[in-house]
């Protein structure tokens, strides 16, 4: 069965300071992938999603950049976090052809 | 613009008092309606996706259906472990599988 993975849980950083969260699917094979932000009393914003190896489309322009460097690998970055990154990061994937995205247990993330 | 609206925002409901959440959605093209359980501090967890008007799918004291322009989550004789937010999300043709969630509904089952 196909699992997946996040870390950190739970993360605390200054304003200023660079991020690195990472995403790691088990027991598929080129999934899609896709990172979305959950800020309170608000639906789950798509930042970026990647088909492939390399590939990588963002949705919203930002301070984040994702990259994608083995199969099941997705890491999302900043070199200098924002007030406003503070959140709830939820990383995804789905299958092949397969339309539904299943998530990970997400990071919170506090910038003070 | 492509927007998917649920309501009520927050719904409390007894034990056994069946009640139904809203999902409403104006996109140009629906390919997938996905619904969602999400606790607090957890990442979502996947119910149902329903892809034509009139599909129904069921799994225990929850039924999805779906018309033309909207999507119901008809909870049946809830429990107090039925309490989540539940998320709809509109997958729209041609969009490489992004999905355009709702805000949610916060259920509270209470004894």
């Amino acid at each position: 069965s196909q699992t997946i993975h996040q870390w950190p849980a739970t993360l605390v950083q200054p304003v200023g300071s660079p991020l690195s969260l990472e995403c790691t699917v088990e027991g598929t094979s080129n999934p899609n992938l896709y990172w979305y932000r959950q800020a309170a009393g608000r639906g789950l914003q798509l930042l970026f999603y990647s088909v492939g190896i390399g590939q990588i489309s963002s949705e919203v322009p930002q301070n984040l950049s994702a990259s994608r460097p083995q199969d099941r690998q997705f890491i999302l970055s900043s070199k200098k976090l924002l007030l406003s990154d503070s959140g709830f990061y939820l990383c995804a994937w789905s299958g092949g052809s397969e339309d539904t995205q299943y998530f990970g247990p997400g990071t919170r993330l506090t910038v003070l | 613009e492509d927007q998917v609206t649920q309501s009520p925002e927050a719904l409390r409901l007894q034990e056994g008092e069946s009640s139904s959440l809203n999902c409403s959605y104006t996109v140009s093209g629906l390919r997938g309606l996905f619904w969602y359980r999400q606790d607090p501090g957890k990442g979502p967890e996947f119910l149902f996706t329903l892809y034509s008007a009139g599909e129904e799918k069921e799994k225990e004291r929850l039924k999805a259906t779906l018309t033309k322009k909207e999507s119901f989550l008809h909870i049946t004789a809830p429990k107090p472990e039925d309490s989540a937010t539940y998320l709809c999300a509109a997958r729209l043709t041609g969009t490489a599988s992004k999905l355009t969630f709702g805000t949610g509904t916060r259920l509270q089952v209470t004894l």
